[in-house]
């Protein structure tokens, strides 16, 4: 069976503030794929980035972190120096070789930042 | 723009109607999806087309739904006999169909069954 935990309903931090958003992940496959979307208040989802299950290297792009750890099973996501424009809901989704194309997402973070 | 779209972004209508979406994917890209999310929750998968093959329908899709890409271009997802546990925000998605499988949304189509 495949899940995805995104224990953080909701964090509220100061515009400027460095927040991680986190994502566990339950799979038995060996070969599996991880991503983040960003879903703002208009309701599109906005992909982020995608990781494979043979790729730990950790990626930055801007503002934008990600830490991969098969270790752990986490896959987390770090804002830096966080403006109010990142104010969105944070989905992170998992899909496994076996199910198919089928996305597996997380409950969702809900993200504000205040000025 | 290129990207996925859909109509109608908002629908309303009465129990027992039936209601029919489109989606128009990213040109070029031969797998379609569709998702439900209800509020405060994550998108759920709900079935998936290579080309105009229905390839794979999760249990959620239950008998009063059905979609069909008829010439491998477009979706459309009807809902007959509409309730209220359908209301909910219907996504459509596609990608290119290789190895990097990665999925884009449409701005999706928001039900409200009254």
């Amino acid at each position: 069976a495949q899940k995805v935990t995104q224990a953080q309903t909701e964090i509220s931090v100061v515009e400027k503030e460095d927040v991680t958003l986190d994502c566990v992940y339950e799979t038995r496959d060996t070969t599996y794929y991880l991503f983040w979307y960003k879903q703002p208040p208009s309701g599109e989802l906005v992909f982020l980035i995608r990781r494979n299950s043979f790729d730990e290297q950790n990626e930055i792009s801007g503002r934008y972190s990600w830490n991969f750890q098969k270790s752990t099973s986490s896959f987390n996501f770090t804002i830096t120096a966080s403006q109010v424009v990142d104010s969105a809901v944070y989905f992170c989704a998992l899909r496994q070789e076996t199910s198919g194309s089928r996305l597996t997402f997380g409950e969702g973070t809900q993200l504000t930042v205040n000025p | 723009d290129t990207g996925v779209s859909q109509n109608p972004r908002h629908k309303i209508t009465k129990r027992g109607q039936n209601v029919t979406f489109r989606c128009d994917p990213i040109s070029e890209h031969n797998r379609l999806y569709w998702y439900r999310q209800t509020l405060g929750q994550g998108p759920e998968f709900l079935t998936y087309f290579q080309n105009e093959a229905q390839l794979e329908k999760s249990r959620l899709l239950s008998d009063r739904f059905s979609a069909e890409r008829p010439k491998g271009s477009f979706s459309t997802l009807e809902i007959q006999r509409t309730e209220q546990g359908d209301s909910a925000m219907y996504l459509c998605a596609s990608s290119p169909g290789t190895s990097l499988e990665t999925q884009y949304f449409g701005p999706g189509t928001r039900l409200l069954v009254l």
